[in-house]
């Protein structure tokens, strides 16, 4: 069984901080990793896609991965309320999207 | 900017009816899949479906559902006699060929058995 695993959360971080969310993953042949944004009660909207060991970085958000030690994080930099949701770390096989349970983010004020 | 729209937005049955939750997939996408959310836990793959047929689906979908493009817009997923444990967020998603694992999510029919 394919598994991604993540802290629930949620993770309260001051206005401004970096948030900083981790995920790992069980099948070593995974190649492809994905960030999906979900706020309460919508759909998921992807915001990262990361394939290469080493960082990505789009605007203020930044994805990490590292194959040999089966991680993926991304970290908001500058975070804002409005980044208060629930972030799903996402792998594909095949055709179909495996996510994690989510980890829940609280930008505070 | 063009959307994945779905029907009903909810959709409340007793249990043992037989539900036809609606999605309309971005035009030019190849690639359509529902998933499911029950809440408060993690969105799950039901089933993919490209070039007119299922792909790729998961043990949740038994016998008692089943998924149809009809014409060249509609992607429609069939539960046959619902249960209790179908309740749940429904999300369809589509993709238009190039990475799979980008894809776009409607914003949901949330069903309710009763």
């Amino acid at each position: 069984q394919k598994e991604v695993e993540q802290n629930s959360g949620p993770l309260s971080v001051p206005e401004g901080a970096i948030a900083s969310l981790n995920c790992t993953y069980s099948d070593r042949g995974s190649q492809s990793f994905f960030w999906y944004r979900q706020y309460s009660g919508k759909s998921p909207e992807l915001i990262m896609s990361i394939y290469s060991n080493g960082d990505k970085e789009d605007g203020r958000f930044t994805a990490q991965l590292n194959k040999a030690s089966q991680y993926v994080s991304l970290l908001i930099r500058d975070s804002q309320p409005s980044d208060s949701a629930t972030y799903l770390c996402a792998v594909i096989a095949g055709n179909k999207l495996t996510f994690g349970t989510g980890t829940q983010l609280k930008v505070e004020l | 900017e063009p959307e994945v729209t779905q029907t009903p937005s909810h959709q409340v049955t007793q249990m043992g009816q037989e539900v036809i939750l609606r999605c309309v997939p971005i035009s030019n996408h190849l690639y359509f899949y529902w998933y499911r959310q029950i809440l408060g836990q993690k969105v799950e793959f039901l089933v993919s479906f490209y070039n007119n047929e299922i792909s790729e689906k998961s043990e949740i979908f038994d016998d008692q559902f089943s998924v149809e493009r009809p014409d060249g817009s509609n992607f429609t997923l069939k539960i046959r006699s619902t249960k209790l444990e179908d309740s749940a967020m429904y999300f369809c998603a589509s993709n238009p060929g190039l990475d799979l694992g980008e894809q776009f999510f409607g914003p949901g029919t949330r069903l309710t058995v009763l």
